[in-house]
Formats: C-alpha cells, structure tokens, sequence
C-alpha cells in the first residue's frame, strides 16, 4: 500500500528554469509534508516542509504548495541550478509519527 | 545544524557474520530515531523506531531476531544485522529527531552504510 506516490521517476530541466516535482498520497491523516534531497551513497537532506494548516511554504529557491482537497503537493526549484541534480522524496506523517516516503524522483539540471 | 554520523559508511562481510552500524546524533539529543533502508532506485522503507531505554518497534515484515536494535543512549543508536546473507545487502540509513524540537520538526538524516554481503 504506496501511501505516498511520485508518478515522475525521473525529470530533466534546463537551468535556469522552473522545475516542478509531484508528490500525491492517499492518507487523509497525514498532517504535516516534507521534501528531502538526497545524492547517491548519502543520507537525505531536508529542504522544506509544509504543515496540512497551510497550503503554501517559501524558502529561498525553494516553494511547495499543498492541495488538501487534491490529496496532492508540489515542490518548485526556480531559477533550477545544476547542483539540484538529485534525487527529491516526498514523505508523510501524521502527528509526528513515522514518516512515510515516496519513491523518489530524480532532477537532472541540464547546462 | 543537527548532524547524525552513521558509521561505518560501508562494510563488506561475509555470509553469516554479524554487522554492527552505529548511528550518533552529534549536536542534539534524540529520545527516538528510526532505521531506513534503500534498494536501488526504490523509497525508503522504515525498518524500525528506535526508542532509547526501551525495546524498539519493528516494522511488519522485518525480523527483530535479526535487525537487534539497541537505543542505549540520548545520541547513539545501534543497528546489528545477525548472521548476514546476501539478500541483507542493502543501503541502510538512520534518522533522528531533535527531541528539544516540536514533534513536527524533520528528521535528520546519517549519510548511510552500504552493507555488502559475500
């Protein structure tokens, strides 16, 4: 049961650009959206995250935006640099509990 | 920032002998972390919740007999894969949260182990 789901396994992006990783689940629970960055052999890194009270989170290059109705959020890079060439995860909680993680989709900033 | 240092960062060994994977939250103090693993090109699947002082909670379908987990401090957390076989082989990673945060802060992530069994 793939509670939280990103369809794209893979998008390429030219720098400079905008780019625009999906992310939809199926827990009406969830409350609380995180996205992580990670590079081959490495650990996640945490981006941004979005409280389910909100329906949008800025940080720097970095936004994502929640549907609460949709079931679905997004994450947008703008401009895309080419250091953001990775792999992103979405994950889920609910009230603080285990997160929940997405399969992944990897970024490639082309020059 | 919150830095978790897992080490080793690899390890080659041989069928059934034991791996032991440290994982250490360096600058804060973490009542609860959790152990990941990665198969290629797949997500991250939750093995276990590490609670210090106390048992730890196993995923369904993951052995406790031989994932042992040991929470024996506020900053380290130990992950001991019993009598490996190469289907153990894996990229294993831990997560700990600031327990002086809210329970709504992100996890922090070490930068893994690659476990290879021969």
């Amino acid at each position: 049961d793939q509670q939280v789901k990103q369809n794209s396994p893979s998008l390429s992006v030219q720098e400079g650009r905008i780019s625009i990783l999906n992310c939809d689940y199926t827990n009406s629970m969830f409350d609380y959206f995180l996205w992580y960055k990670k590079y081959p052999a490495e650990g996640p890194t945490f981006l941004i995250s979005i409280s389910s009270i909100k329906d949008k989170n800025e940080d720097g290059r970095f936004t994502v935006f929640l549907n609460k109705s949709a079931k679905h959020l997004s994450l947008h890079i703008v401009p895309s640099q080419p250091g953001d060439s990775a792999v992103y995860f979405c994950a889920a909680s609910k009230r603080a509990q285990k997160l929940v993680f997405g399969q992944g989709t990897r970024l490639t900033i082309n020059p | 920032g919150a830095v978790v240092s897992q080490h080793p960062s690899w390890v080659i060994c041989k069928s059934g002998t034991s791996v032991k994977i440290e994982c250490r939250s360096l600058d804060f103090q973490a009542t609860t972390m959790f152990w990941y693993r990665q198969f290629p090109k797949q997500s991250l699947m939750l093995m276990a919740t590490s609670n210090e002082g106390s048992k730890a909670t196993y995923e369904q379908g993951v052995e406790k007999d031989k994932f042992l987990i040991n929470h024996a401090s506020l900053t380290l957390s130990t992950l001991t894969v019993t009598s490996a076989h190469p289907e153990d082989s894996s990229f294993y990673i831990c997560s700990a949260r600031d327990r002086g945060q809210g329970g709504d802060s992100p996890l922090h992530f070490g930068n893994g182990t690659r476990l290879t069994v021969t």
